[in-house]
């Protein structure tokens, strides 16, 4: 079935700094590949997501990459601030129609910005 | 309202009894989630159930049931507790489609 990797599985970083969180998936049959992340103590929340008929999405800091052809995704974070750190997770899902999206995750990226 | 609730927030199990978790959301949508996340692994879908229609993985088809009397509720149920079921238990709740899912704080379930 399909698997999801994640590199690196964690990286701390100076505020300020760029981070590249990188991804990839087996199954070429996939083509949602939403982003969540989890704040200590907190519950996983949605940042991003990209269909697999585009390339690049960006929404404020995030940049999102993706690559059919290598199956692979990469979420560039700009400008880091303390409040980003967090798990970040890459996930992949097939296209079910109607009936909801079967999320494989990743095993998450630990992100810490040091102040 | 985009919170998606989750009751016990933490159970403590005997091997061997039952256990049975709450998932409750008020945004009306159609398709309801069930996932397991153990220390350093990625969460697993366990089961989902789109409208009524319950489907359920292929690896964890015998040991999780569920239940959603209405669109709003859904429940987790372990017939049988064993030391392999500790972990946390979210649920998460999505529109029809490839859609965002929203995610509960989760339910920390430790089996002794």
């Amino acid at each position: 079935g399909e698997q999801v990797e994640q590199l690196p599985s964690s990286l701390i970083v100076q505020e300020g700094a760029s981070v590249l969180i990188n991804c990839s998936y087996t199954d070429s049959a996939s083509v949602y590949f939403p982003w969540y992340k989890q704040e200590p103590g907190k519950r996983l929340q949605f940042i991003i997501d990209i269909r697999s008929n585009m390339e690049r999405k960006q929404t404020q800091r995030l940049t999102l990459l993706f690559d059919k052809k290598t199956k692979h995704l990469s979420l560039h974070i700009t400008a880091t601030q303390p409040g980003d750190s967090a798990i970040y997770f890459c996930s992949a899902s097939k296209n079910y129609g109607s009936s909801g999206n079967k999320l494989i995750f990743g095993i998450g990226t630990l992100l810490s910005v040091k102040p | 309202d985009t919170t998606v609730k989750q009751n016990p927030r933490y159970k403590l199990a005997r091997v061997g009894k039952p256990v049975n978790l709450i998932c409750s959301q008020t945004m009306n949508h159609d398709t309801m989630y069930w996932y397991q996340k153990k220390p350093n692994q990625a969460p697993k879908l366990l089961l989902f159930y789109y409208d009524k229609i319950l489907n359920r993985e292929a690896d964890t088809f015998e040991k999780f049931q569920s239940s959603r009397p209405n669109n709003s509720f859904c429940s987790l149920y372990i017939g049988s507790a064993g030391l392999e079921y500790s972990a946390m238990y979210l649920c998460a709740s999505s529109r029809t489609g490839l859609a965002e899912q929203f995610f509960g704080p989760g339910t920390r379930l430790t089996v002794l």
